[in-house]
């Protein structure tokens, strides 16, 4: 069954701590992606890989980290320098160049 | 960089009516435009998408148009049914890597 998965669903963050999404995908894509979603608004370019070991920030870098370590792995971490971090977060996968983007189910960060 | 607005936020539409969503794009070297639709508590998926050198795509009641002169786009629904409510998303691309989204419309096909 192929595609892309997230984990976990939820995520709570207590203030000062750094917490990691994974994202996972078994497509081949070489491109991966993380955006954030918060209400009323559309989807936010966080960070994306077009290759391993490889990765550009998008349009709201500041407070993240990533890894692309492995093709198929692009974890996120959200640091405690992110101060507004609760949002539901995105991961897509494509080929590289006008590949249709395949998101996973998206985790839903929340602060306690 | 580029801006993409999208009109309207929300939308209700009677079943079998069409229901119709367009969005401006400011940077005029965007040159693909996919369409995605969010149902509650999942990943956008793709329902159609446009590139530049075409003016109109259609799958069965879905079609996109393109206007590069004015630049916007838009997604056409037609004999709409519940199933189709749900969020969507427009979106815009120079070069099919970094995209930049509309911010959504809820559409909801009243039975």
């Amino acid at each position: 069954d192929g595609g892309i998965t997230q984990s976990p669903k939820y995520l709570f963050r207590k203030e000062g701590q750094n917490v990691t999404l994974s994202c996972e995908q078994n497509l081949n894509h070489d491109a991966m992606y993380w955006y954030r979603q918060d209400p009323g608004q559309g989807l936010r370019l966080i960070y994306y890989s077009q290759i391993v070991n490889d990765f550009q920030k998008g349009d709201i870098a500041e407070g993240y980290s990533v890894s692309r370590e492995k093709k198929e792995s692009f974890p996120l971490t959200v640091t405690s320098a992110q101060k507004n971090p609760t949002a539901f977060y995105l991961c897509a996968s494509s080929k590289v160049g006008y590949g249709t983007q395949y998101f996973g189910p998206g985790t839903r960060l929340l602060v306690l | 960089g580029e801006n993409v607005e999208q009109h309207p936020s929300t939308l209700s539409v009677q079943e079998g009516d069409s229901a119709v969503i367009k969005c401006t794009y400011s940077d005029s070297a965007s040159n693909y435009f996919p369409w995605y639709k969010q149902e509650l508590g999942k990943g956008p998926q793709l329902i159609i998408d446009i590139r530049s050198n075409v003016g109109e795509k259609k799958d069965q009641r879905i079609a996109v148009t393109l206007n590069k002169t004015a630049k916007h786009f838009s997604l056409h629904i037609t004999e709409t049914q519940p199933e189709d409510s749900a969020v969507y998303f427009c979106a815009a691309s120079t070069n099919g890597n970094q995209f930049y989204f509309g911010t959504g419309t809820s559409l909801t096909v009243i039975p």
